[in-house]
């Protein structure tokens, strides 16, 4: 079962903007991941926080993570062409190895 | 870094059809691989979950006659779609974390880059 909510369901921005993108969950978790998906493609992971962090970075990438609201969000900074792509919230809800339950994605498109 | 391998990238077959999928880890070792299925423009749904060498878990709703798990090796997991018909065309991806990094709940899932099968 589906247990993340992306918001929104599609971005359409310019280069060079930022984009944030936020993600709703309906458990308590171990950790939240965040995934890119090119069209077609495998999912590449980017990120991953733990219940007990409220922020991360990873190069233009930045995430955070209200346990409390049950809400992370992703903030991509200074956006290119290449990020056009869906991106998608995981949680984790167990400490073993457990398969991820994934949200329903933002489409993020970057326009040149 | 961890790597997933997953073959056919895409099969275009006829109904009746039966269609093996293939996983690997390609340098680490996976007890547990994932399988999952994705439908146009939506999100990546559990199938089952891929044991080696016993049973795989399969998700409510998933027939577990039509939709074979062999997970023979700590590095091979298979899914193979019997008697596949028009409505199991869908893109097909499988996951797996590499337990030899630490703690599980601190590791990512590693992909494959899916499978997209067309039954016609």
């Amino acid at each position: 079962s589906q247990q993340g909510e992306e918001d929104p369901q599609a971005l359409s921005i310019q280069e060079g903007e930022n984009a944030t993108m936020n993600c709703s969950y309906k458990t308590s978790i171990n950790n939240l991941q965040w995934y890119r998906q090119n069209s077609g493609r495998g999912l590449v992971h980017l990120i991953l926080i733990r219940s007990n962090e409220r922020e991360k970075h990873s190069g233009r990438l930045r995430v955070t993570l209200d346990t409390s609201k049950k809400s992370s969000s992703l903030l991509i900074t200074a956006s290119r062409a290449a990020d056009t792509a869906s991106y998608f919230c995981a949680t984790d809800e167990h400490s073993g190895n457990t398969p991820l339950v994934f949200g329903k994605g933002t489409r993020l498109s970057v326009i040149a | 870094g961890a790597v997933v391998s997953q073959h056919p990238s895409w099969v275009i077959c006829k109904s009746g059809t039966s269609v093996k999928i293939e996983c690997r880890s390609l340098d680490f070792q996976a007890t547990t691989m994932f399988w999952y299925r994705q439908f146009p423009k939506q999100s990546l749904m559990l199938m089952a979950t891929s044991n080696e060498g016993s049973k795989a878990t399969y998700e409510q709703g998933v027939e577990k006659d039509k939709f074979l798990i062999n997970h023979a090796s700590l590095t091979l997991s298979t899914l193979t779609v019997t008697s596949a018909h028009p409505e199991d065309s869908s893109f097909y991806i499988c996951s797996a974390r590499d337990g030899g990094r630490g703690l599980y709940s601190n590791q990512p899932q590693h992909f494959g880059d899916g499978t997209r099968l067309s039954i016609l």
